[in-house]
């Protein structure tokens, strides 16, 4: 089968930074898109690797090892409008491509 | 960037009824557009990829008479639940990619959120 494993929880302090792991098993890799979602709300993209390494997006980075099946989205300069579930997604390559999410990560931003 | 619009928003209907999901790429053609069903703290779920002028391609596990996609135009695919009962309310989303190759993230609509009473 096809997973995607988070941590189901992070917690953590304004200012801080803070890494949210995934390590994933899929039929065919393409890339690893990270989207964040507040309660209520649809997904947004945040970052997305194809390729090793890290990509930097202002204060949110995301890295990626095919070679470890792993990835990971950092988060600097934490606020608390960042509190939210943070799921990382695998776009696959059996047949027609397609997109399978992580089991999503929920962040608390404390005072 | 990309606008995918979703509508409604919000349903609340008896059992038995049918409800359709409209899901529009606004500033962009999309050959594909998928739908995800989300249940409170929970992932999502893709439940179906839908094709442009083809039939949709249901995940395993997703009924097909119970979940209709018409995909009719590069800008537009509808998700009907039909007869939906209660353990059908959740959280519906459809998302879109620029481009029909997959090289461009998927963005989201907003949502729909589905009550059935």
């Amino acid at each position: 089968g096809q997973s995607l494993e988070q941590p189901s929880e992070v917690t953590a302090v304004e200012g801080a930074i803070v890494q949210i792991n995934c390590t994933y098993q899929t039929s065919g890799f393409y890339g690893l898109s990270w989207y964040q979602q507040h309660d209520g709300g649809a997904p947004t993209f945040l970052s997305y690797n194809a390729l090793d390494g890290l990509e930097e997006t202002g204060r949110f980075s995301s890295f990626l090892s095919r070679s470890d099946s792993y990835g990971y989205l950092l988060l600097q300069e934490l606020q608390m409008k960042d509190s939210a579930s943070y799921f990382c997604a695998v776009r696959t390559t059996s047949g027609t491509y397609k997109y399978i999410f992580g089991t999503g990560t929920r962040l608390k931003v404390l005072a | 960037g990309a606008v995918v619009s979703q509508h409604p928003s919000w349903v609340i209907c008896k059992s038995g009824t049918s409800v359709k999901i409209e899901c529009r790429s606004l500033d962009f053609q999309a050959t594909t557009m998928f739908w995800y069903r989300q249940f409170p703290k929970q992932s999502l779920m893709l439940m179906a990829t839908s094709n442009e002028g083809s039939k949709a391609t249901y995940e395993q596990g997703v009924e097909k008479d119970k979940f209709l996609i018409n995909h009719a135009s590069l800008t537009l695919s509808t998700l009907t639940v039909t007869s939906a009962h209660p353990e059908d309310s959740s959280f519906y989303i459809c998302s879109a990619a620029p481009g029909g190759s997959g090289n461009q993230p998927q963005h989201f609509g907003d949502g729909t959120r589905l009550s059935i009473l």
